[in-house]
């Protein structure tokens, strides 16, 4: 069955960098789309950015465009989201998700990762 | 950006109720709309598409409607594992935008 995992998380200055990462097993990888949403503690959900299947296009949401990279290695089956200049406000559980499609066409999330705390204090 | 309006924010139901949640959007999105449910600690689980359509694997107590700005999820008879929080989610157009959320309460 369609298993995604995230790693990377933890405690963050401001400022500083992180990558997450997002390992899928149990479909074809490379045929998807993938996206990333987050939960900052006890709020709602939040869509962060996507990456069509052969990761050649991408689309982030403003609040973190210019800061945030989202990328993939297909032969690895993997997802990366590379996180810089980190603020207090980007503290959350950040899921990976999968939608059916292959472009950057907006979909329903039909799988998500358990997700992954990501800390940002000093 | 299109914005999602739940309501109620928190609702209080018992076993064997039937409820039904709101999701107002702000500009008409046809019926490209999602539901979601989440239990704490947990990530989402999709439960409707396409604003009526019905996820496989999930039961039939749970139904979708509505297009354009409104849209309604309903539980025709609570169970215990329903307890938990609903999300609505547009995907008509970039930015993808969620609700606030309706906590469903005992």
């Amino acid at each position: 069955q369609v298993q995604l995992a995230e790693s990377g998380g933890g405690v963050v200055q401001p400022g500083r960098s992180r990558r997450l990462s997002c390992v899928a097993s149990g479909f074809t990888f490379s045929t998807y789309s993938m996206h990333w949403v987050r939960q900052a503690p006890g709020k709602g959900l939040e869509w962060v950015s996507v990456i069509s299947n052969d990761g050649t296009k991408t689309y982030y949401a403003e609040s973190v465009k210019g800061r945030f990279t989202m990328s993939r290695d297909n032969a690895k089956d993997r997802l990366y989201l590379q996180m810089n200049s980190l603020r207090v406000e980007d503290t959350a559980i950040y899921y990976c998700a999968r939608v059916n499609g292959n472009d950057l066409t907006a979909e329903y999330f039909h799988h998500w990762g358990q997700g992954i705390l990501v800390t940002i204090s000093s | 950006d299109i914005q999602m309006t739940q309501s109620p924010s928190t609702l209080a139901a018992s076993v064997g109720d039937r409820v039904t949640f709101t999701c107002r959007a702000s500009q008409t999105i046809s019926t490209w709309l999602a539901w979601y449910r989440q239990k704490p600690g947990e990530a989402p689980k999709l439960l409707i598409y396409k604003a009526s359509s019905l996820e496989s694997g999930v039961p039939s107590r749970f139904s979708g409607s509505g297009s354009g700005t409104e849209f309604t999820l309903t539980i025709s008879s609570l169970q215990p594992d329903d307890f938990a929080t609903y999300y609505c989610q547009q995907y008509s157009s970039y930015p993808i935008t969620f609700g606030q959320g309706t906590r469903l309460e005992i």
